[in-house]
């Protein structure tokens, strides 16, 4: 069966621009969530999503948001990009909420603001 | 606030080697425990994944163990191969603030060479 799918693959943005990434989780997968992953951090916890319903988020500014569609696939939006957005964005997707049966991550989204 | 440590930081060891990662976590009440390895640049794949319930779990070369009381789980790579360089991940799912959220450690960077 198909994984999770992120799309694009990479992206080269300006400061001050904002950009949206997409994921589509497996077939069947209700819960869906965004991760960063930078160097220095590591992997941060951004949002969950499940039945279109933000469940949790994390210590992240405003500018960051997401949301997800009825058909489970779910949507990133950064605003006003900063420098420090740079980092590899991965989405997981789960059977369901609280990630009880795991998680399977994509193979992310590359942003790097220039 | 979950912390989880890996530990060590960076192992390279020669071919066919029994080896052994360590993870370690602050708060016992968690969900379940799931090891990752990424290859550089890539998306994350899942390796193993412990209910809380459960002490252990095998995957072909692979066996990962799980003590809830003492905050630790350890992965056993068996006969190391060329092919299981990666930087390997351990995260913890709890509930209440974290739920539906992963803590990842910082990984442990694993080279075998020839």
């Amino acid at each position: 069966k198909a994984g999770v799918t992120q799309t694009p693959r990479y992206l080269i943005k300006t400061r001050g621009q904002q950009v949206t990434l997409s994921c589509s989780p497996i077939s069947g997968h209700r819960s869906v969530s965004w991760y960063q992953q930078t160097p220095g951090q590591g992997l941060q916890f951004l949002f969950e999503y499940f039945s279109e319903t933000q469940r949790n988020k994390g210590n992240f500014p405003g500018r960051f948001s997401g949301r997800q569609f009825s058909n489970s696939r779910s949507e990133m939006n950064v605003s006003t990009l900063e420098l420090g957005d740079s980092a590899l964005y991965l989405c997981a997707s789960s059977l369901s909420s609280g990630g009880g049966y795991g998680y399977t991550f994509g193979s992310g989204t590359r942003l790097t603001v220039v | 606030k979950q912390e989880v440590t890996q530990i060590p930081a960076a192992l390279s060891v020669p071919e066919g080697e029994n080896l052994v990662l360590n993870c370690s976590f602050t708060d016992s009440a968690i969900y379940n425990l799931q090891w990752f390895r990424q290859d550089p640049g890539k998306g994350l794949t899942s390796l193993l994944l412990i209910q809380s319930s459960q002490r252990e779990q095998t995957s072909g070369r692979l066996n990962a163990s799980l003590d809830k009381s003492s905050g630790r789980s350890t992965l056993y790579i068996a006969a190391s191969q060329p092919g299981d360089s990666a930087t390997y991940l351990c995260a913890v799912g709890a509930g209440g603030t974290s739920y539906g959220k992963l803590t990842f450690g910082q990984g442990t960077i694993l080279t075998v060479h020839p």
